[in-house]
């Protein structure tokens, strides 16, 4: 069964550091996602991206938050200078047009630690 | 703000009875809903979505939609040990694909064998 994949699957990094994680969505997919979830905290939506581009963004997904689908295949989240509060699990997803279009589908997640 | 609110439980039920999951949500204007399961440390796992008022089955969940009440909610029939879990509820407000899902905080389901 075709799935979101996602690496790394545990990034540590010092505050200040330009981090890149990357996903591969399903295959057939059109539509991407940036969720993050801080520990103990619900899932919280950062950005949408469709034909390259972003669809949707919320306020969390500021300056220091960008995007890219650098290929065929690849999705990628960049924070250009981390803070400790950006310490969480960063979950790819994607979904439609085919199937079920509105339902989104998660990768395992990269957990990000911030030190 | 959109608010999409659950029980945090924990929720506690024995094996082989019917756990039943509930969310409000506050925004008249939503349009899909979903439910997720998360395990410890994981990530959340589609279970359902429903659309339309009413009920929706899939083998073992139930899932119940009145958008009058702004009110959905989830039922697990014949409950096992392995669907203990974190329940996320997640609303859209476009009835379109690639709209950002809301989520709940979860409620944690401890199904005792």
């Amino acid at each position: 069964e075709p799935e979101v994949t996602q690496t790394p699957s545990h990034q540590v990094t010092q505050m200040g550091q330009e981090v890149i994680l990357r996903c591969v969505p399903i295959s057939n997919h059109l539509y991407f996602y940036w969720y993050r979830q801080i520990l103990g905290q619900k899932v919280e939506f950062l950005v949408s991206f469709y034909n390259n581009e972003i669809s949707e963004k919320s306020e969390i997904f500021d300056d220091q938050f960008s995007v890219e689908r650098p290929d065929g295949s690849n999705f990628t989240l960049k924070i250009r200078s981390t803070k400790l509060e950006d310490s969480a699990m960063y979950f790819c997803a994607s979904s439609g047009p085919s199937g079920a279009p509105y339902e989104q589908y998660f990768g395992p997640g990269t957990r990000l630690t911030v030190t | 703000q959109k608010e999409v609110e659950q029980n945090s439980g924990p929720l506690s039920v024995p094996e082989g009875a019917i756990a039943s999951l509930n969310c409000t949500y506050s925004d008249r204007g939503s349009q899909s809903f979903f439910w997720y399961r998360q395990y410890s440390g994981k990530s959340p796992e589609l279970i359902m979505s429903i659309y339309s008022n009413g009920d929706k089955e899939d083998g073992r969940f139930t899932a119940q939609l009145n958008k009058a009440s702004q009110y959905v909610s989830l039922l697990i029939r014949d409950s096992q040990p392995s669907d203990s879990a974190t329940y996320l509820c997640a609303v859209t407000l476009q009835p379109t694909t690639g709209n950002q899902f809301y989520f709940g905080t979860g409620t944690s389901l401890t199904v005792i064998p």
